[in-house]
Parts: C-alpha cells; sequence; structure tokens
C-alpha cells in the first residue's frame, strides 16, 4: 500500500531564505507526482506536475524533483516571500489501479517578513 | 467557468440528515475525483468516475456514501443519515483524459454535522 510522508511538518523562515520541502513514498511505481499549495479554508492549487519519466520541473521560483528509485522528492522554493505562506501537500498516484492521488500530510509553511 | 466549481461551500447537517455536494468540472475534462479532508490532514480519495462511468469507489467509506455523475459532466456526492465523523471538506477534482494528467481541484464543500 502506497504511503507518502512530507517533512517537516511545519516550517517558519525569515523572508528571502531559500527552503526544501521534503516528500517520500514507499512504493516507486508511480504514474505522476504532484505538488499542491493549500491556504487556510481553501481548495488545493496545482503548483507543478512531475510525470513518472521526469526529473524535475520548473515554474518561477519553485523547482520540484523528483527520484522514482529512492521514492523521494523535492520542492525547492527561492528567495521565499511571506505570500508563500501556505501548507504544501505532495501528491502520488500509482502504482495501480486508477489515478487517485495518495497525499502527504502537508508541511505547514510560515515565512516572516 | 474556468475553474472546477463546488456547491454548496459550506454545509451544517444535524446528524442523521441526507446532504447533497455538487461538483462542475472543467469542460471537457474526462475524468472526476472526490477527496475528504479532514482538518489537519491530507484529502483521502472516495472515488473516480471516467465519463459516466464510475471505474473506482474503494474509498467510500461506508454505504451511506453515493455518487453519480449521469451525463459525464457534473457530479453529485450523497451523505445519508449523517454522522458527525463525516464533518470534513470534501474536494472534487477534474482532469484531463483518462486522468493521468494534472488534477484540478475545486474550492471544497465544508461539512459540518452537529
Amino acid at each position: 500500500k502506497q504511503e507518502v510522508t512530507q517533512i517537516p511538518a511545519a516550517l517558519s523562515v525569515p523572508e528571502g531564505e531559500n527552503l526544501v520541502l521534503n516528500c517520500s513514498f514507499t512504493d516507486s511505481a508511480i504514474y505522476n507526482l504532484q505538488w499542491f499549495r493549500q491556504d487556510p479554508g481553501k481548495g488545493l492549487t496545482s503548483l507543478l506536475l512531475i510525470q513518472s519519466s521526469q526529473r524535475e520541473q520548473t515554474s518561477g521560483r519553485l523547482n520540484a524533483s523528483l527520484d522514482k528509485s529512492s521514492g523521494r522528492s523535492t520542492l525547492y522554493i527561492a528567495a521565499s516571500q511571506p505570500g508563500d505562506s501556505a501548507t504544501y501537500l505532495c501528491a502520488v498516484s500509482g502504482p495501480s489501479g486508477t489515478y487517485k492521488y495518495i497525499f502527504g500530510t502537508g508541511t505547514r509553511l510560515k515565512v516572516l517578513a | 467557468g474556468a475553474g472546477v466549481s463546488q456547491s454548496p461551500r459550506y454545509k451544517v447537517a444535524k446528524r442523521g440528515q441526507d446532504v447533497a455536494l455538487r461538483c462542475d468540472p472543467i469542460s471537457g475534462h474526462v475524468s472526476l475525483f472526490w477527496y475528504q479532508q479532514a482538518l489537519g490532514q491530507g484529502p483521502e480519495f472516495l472515488t473516480y468516475f471516467q465519463n459516466e462511468a464510475q471505474l473506482d469507489k474503494s474509498g467510500l467509506p461506508s454505504d451511506r456514501f453515493f455518487a453519480e455523475r449521469p451525463e459525464g459532466s457534473v457530479s453529485t456526492l450523497k451523505i445519508q443519515r449523517t454522522q458527525q465523523e463525516d464533518s470534513a471538506v470534501y474536494l472534487c477534482a477534474s482532469s484531463f483524459g483518462n486522468g493521468n494528467n494534472e488534477q484540478f481541484f475545486g474550492p471544497g464543500t465544508r461539512l459540518t454535522v452537529l
């Protein structure tokens, strides 16, 4: 059974720092890995999608990498801003059946001005 | 609309009442997913549709939960005889094609059962 873990559970950093969020999964036979952002009381906003054949994706100040063999993904946020404060969730689909996502419990990020 | 929409955004029900939650996916998206998110947790899968066919309902927690998508677009998640443990945010997501693509999420319906 696929399990997804995110470390750390919470993180507080001063504005301007570069930071790394970690996601690990137990079964490497995934289809996709997707990173989301969730603001309090809101739905999920897609940040980056990495398909199983890819190693990384970049969007603006965000870079996500995927190492399937070790069951790990990292989300790198450059030059953090207070507006980046949110909960960050990673989710994987696979290894079998429908393309449902298995989510981690998230990392709550607070960027201090 | 451009995104996934859900209604109502908030629902308060008395224990034992039936509720119906609606999801309007992005136009043209074949796949539709329902997830349940408890406070402080990541979303958990409930059920998956490809067009009107419900291909996976393995995540539905009990036979009180029922979902349908009769015309392959709008979907309704129904919960019968609600219990306090059903209190959660119910999220709907859609994706283009057979589901192996980026999932786009709606704002969710926050259900509170008193």
